[in-house]
């Protein structure tokens, strides 16, 4: 079984300062890890993907993501903020070659001018 | 990236009515799709794979005669919600799996339900 755990519902920066938006993964198997970001009444779009291969990755919109199995951790970073930036961010576990996506309960990110 | 559609992107319907939303995969040709749902500021929810030619795989605790699924070919599913109630309200969010593509999925725009 995987699931994910998102530590903070919500998330609230100064435009320009940098954003942290933590993501904790229980998984049977190596995982896939994707973190997913959600404007008002939109659908997803895919910030970035880990499946194994660089324990950092880079993604759109200068977000970057790095996985550390020993920590169990994928947390989402971005150096600054930008007002654009705002909306709800989602970290998703799955197994490899595998349906099951398992999505954290979001966390809301609030950026101040 | 791949593009996948919704139609319609909102409805408002009357209890007791059926509503139907397409999910259309519209440059790859999907043999799996899943329907999300998910409440107001709260996460996704799986409700169902659906698999083109078969029956459609329901989650646990979705009922699969209110829900009905129909994925008829490689770029459409469908999800008719049956004599719709107040509590089915919510926003429904369809993906699709493009094939060599891992376990990737691309979401659709989801379809706002709203139930009077």
């Amino acid at each position: 079984a995987q699931s994910v755990t998102q530590l903070d519902s919500h998330v609230s920066v100064s435009e320009g300062t940098p954003v942290l938006l933590r993501c904790n993964y229980s998984s049977s198997y190596s995982p896939s890890l994707f973190w997913y970001v959600q404007h008002p009444n939109k659908g997803l779009q895919l910030l970035l993907k880990y499946t194994s291969a660089a324990t950092l990755v880079k993604g759109i919109n200068g977000f970057e993501a790095e996985f550390k199995k020993s920590e169990t951790s994928f947390h989402l970073t971005k150096p600054s903020a930008h007002m654009s930036d705002a909306a709800e961010y989602f970290c998703v576990v799955s197994p490899y070659n595998n349906n099951d996506m398992r999505f954290g309960a979001g966390t809301r990110l609030t950026v101040k001018p | 990236g791949a593009v996948v559609s919704q139609h319609p992107s909102w409805v408002i319907c009357k209890s007791g009515t059926s509503v139907k939303i397409e999910c259309r995969s519209l440059d790859f040709q999907a043999t799996t799709m899943f329907w999300y749902r998910q409440f107001p500021k709260q996460s996704l929810m799986l409700m169902a794979t659906s698999n083109e030619g078969s029956k459609a795989t329901y989650e646990q605790g979705v009922e699969k005669d209110k829900f009905l699924i129909n994925h008829a070919s490689l770029t459409l599913s469908t999800l008719t919600v049956t004599s719709a109630h107040p509590e089915d309200s919510s926003f429904y969010i369809c993906s699709s799996r493009k094939p060599r593509r891992g376990n990737e999925q691309f979401f659709g725009p989801g379809t706002r339900l709203t139930v009077l």
